[in-house]
């Protein structure tokens, strides 16, 4: 199946910090990336959808300036937390879909683990 | 609007024994229905998916569902589970009469204890 990587896999920060997680898809052009936040051992909220060369769609109570999502290639996107705080602690998940799979699948990367200290 | 519910928090089963984890959705068009698993600190692996076709969806590492549409449901099925089958599972649906996006719904998620 189709490939979706993210990186950093675990990444901790001060308080106030700006913290950039990348999304790629490895090996197919994925014209649409999900961005995923989840609390432990809850379900994932989509934060936001983003098409290549658009502008991305956030979901409702997601501050779209706070989380920064830029999807300027077919192949990867990457997602900014700006002044982070403890409360942004959590685990952060991407997911791509495209010319890969059928009917628009998407496919998950492993996740990030973001600690705000 | 679509949604997902997978009414139970936890299930226990001894391993060897029959896995049954449920699902139901609600959807205003055709449903996509797809099952995930997570392991702790990893993210979601695709089990299963059900688009069109036979109700009976076989899967990955011996699961299976079946789709029910006139219970709206998708429970996930193992003959005999084994102990690294002890994961958090989670059920998701699509719109395909609404959305071209191809955003899912999730529902809670079920862990799944497996017992030697």
């Amino acid at each position: 199946g189709a490939v979706v990587s993210q990186h950093p896999s675990r990444v901790i920060c001060k308080s106030g910090t700006s913290v950039k997680i990348e999304c790629r898809s490895l090996d197919f052009q994925a014209t649409t990336m999900f961005w995923y936040r989840q609390f432990p051992k809850q379900s994932l909220m989509l934060m936001a959808t983003s098409n290549e060369g658009s502008k991305a769609t956030y979901e409702q109570g997601v501050e779209k300036d706070k989380f920064l999502i830029n999807h300027a290639s077919l192949t990867l996107s990457t997602l900014t937390v700006t002044s982070a705080h403890p409360e942004d602690s959590s685990f952060y998940i991407c997911s791509a879909s495209g010319l890969a799979g059928t009917y628009n699948e998407q496919f998950f990367g492993p996740g990030t683990r973001l600690t705000v200290l | 609007a679509q949604s997902v519910a997978q009414p139970e928090d936890q299930v226990n089963v001894a391993e060897g024994n029959p896995l049954t984890v449920k699902c139901t959705y609600s959807v205003s068009g055709n449903p996509y229905l797809f099952w995930y698993v997570q392991y702790p600190n990893r993210g979601l692996q695709f089990l299963l998916k059900y688009i069109t076709g036979d109700n009976l969806v076989k899967g990955s590492y011996g699961f299976e569902a079946e789709f029910n549409k006139s219970q709206t449901s998708f429970h996930l099925k193992k003959p005999s589970a084994l102990v690294s089958d002890s994961a958090l599972y989670f059920c998701a649906v699509r719109d395909m009469s609404t959305d071209s996006w191809g955003k899912l719904q999730f529902g809670a998620g079920t862990q799944v204890v497996v017992t030697p």
